[in-house]
């Protein structure tokens, strides 16, 4: 089954902590993974994708085949971090992007 | 340039009433995709559209849902004689091509069926 798990609804931290959003995902082929946002009271955008392999507003993510995670992290939260992160899965069998529930990260000043 | 919008962006339904909720997807885009979220879940994917064809229905939840998009460019999602459970926000996104590409999120509109 293809699935994207996102072990924590809620994540609180302070503001200069490092931070790392948990993802898991179950995909028999060559996974494409995605990381999106959602900041209060806008909408859902992308924050970065595997394949490009960049860092986007501090946050980076990198692929583990091994444990199957597409874990998202930064060194030092910023309060303008606080929003819902979803990890989605890009299934090439389907041509559909799976999202996890969404973690809510919330950066305490 | 203009991004996603939907109309309306709230309804509130009688059970048993039919609904339309619509999508202006970005200008040129040729991939549209309607998803569902309720409460505390993630999107969940009803359907997408390659220009005016349907290729994908698979995620809609029962017949009373229906979607199209006649011209390829506006998407109208119908759900019929509505139900409590139909109660979500309803996503609207485009894409250049496909769902691979990066999507461009509307702002959704929140049915509330009661």
């Amino acid at each position: 089954a293809q699935r994207v798990t996102q072990p924590e609804k809620l994540l609180s931290v302070f503001k200069g902590a490092p931070v790392e959003l948990k993802c898991n995902y179950s995909y028999s082929g060559s996974p494409e993974l995605f990381w999106y946002v959602q900041y209060s009271r806008q909408r859902l955008q992308l924050l970065l994708r595997h394949i490009s392999r960049e860092s986007i507003k501090g946050f980076t993510a990198d692929l583990n085949k091994g444990e199957t995670s597409f874990h998202l992290k930064k060194p030092f939260a910023q309060e303008e971090d606080s929003a819902m992160y979803y990890c989605a899965l890009y299934s090439s069998n389907t041509g559909k992007l799976i999202f996890g529930q969404g973690t809510t990260l919330q950066v305490k000043p | 340039g203009a991004g996603v919008s939907q109309s309306p962006r709230y309804k509130v339904a009688k059970r048993g009433q039919d609904v339309a909720l619509r999508c202006d997807p970005i200008s040129g885009h040729v991939s549209l995709f309607w998803y569902q979220q309720a409460l505390g879940q993630g999107p969940e994917f009803l359907t997408y559209f390659q220009n005016e064809a349907q290729l994908d229905k698979s995620g809609l939840p029962s017949d009373r849902f229906f979607a199209e998009r006649p011209e390829g460019s506006v998407s109208t999602l119908k759900i019929q004689r509505t139900q409590q459970e139909d109660s979500a926000v309803y996503l609207c996104a485009s894409s250049s091509q496909g769902a691979r590409e990066t999507q461009y999120f509307g702002p959704g509109t929140r049915l509330l069926v009661l």
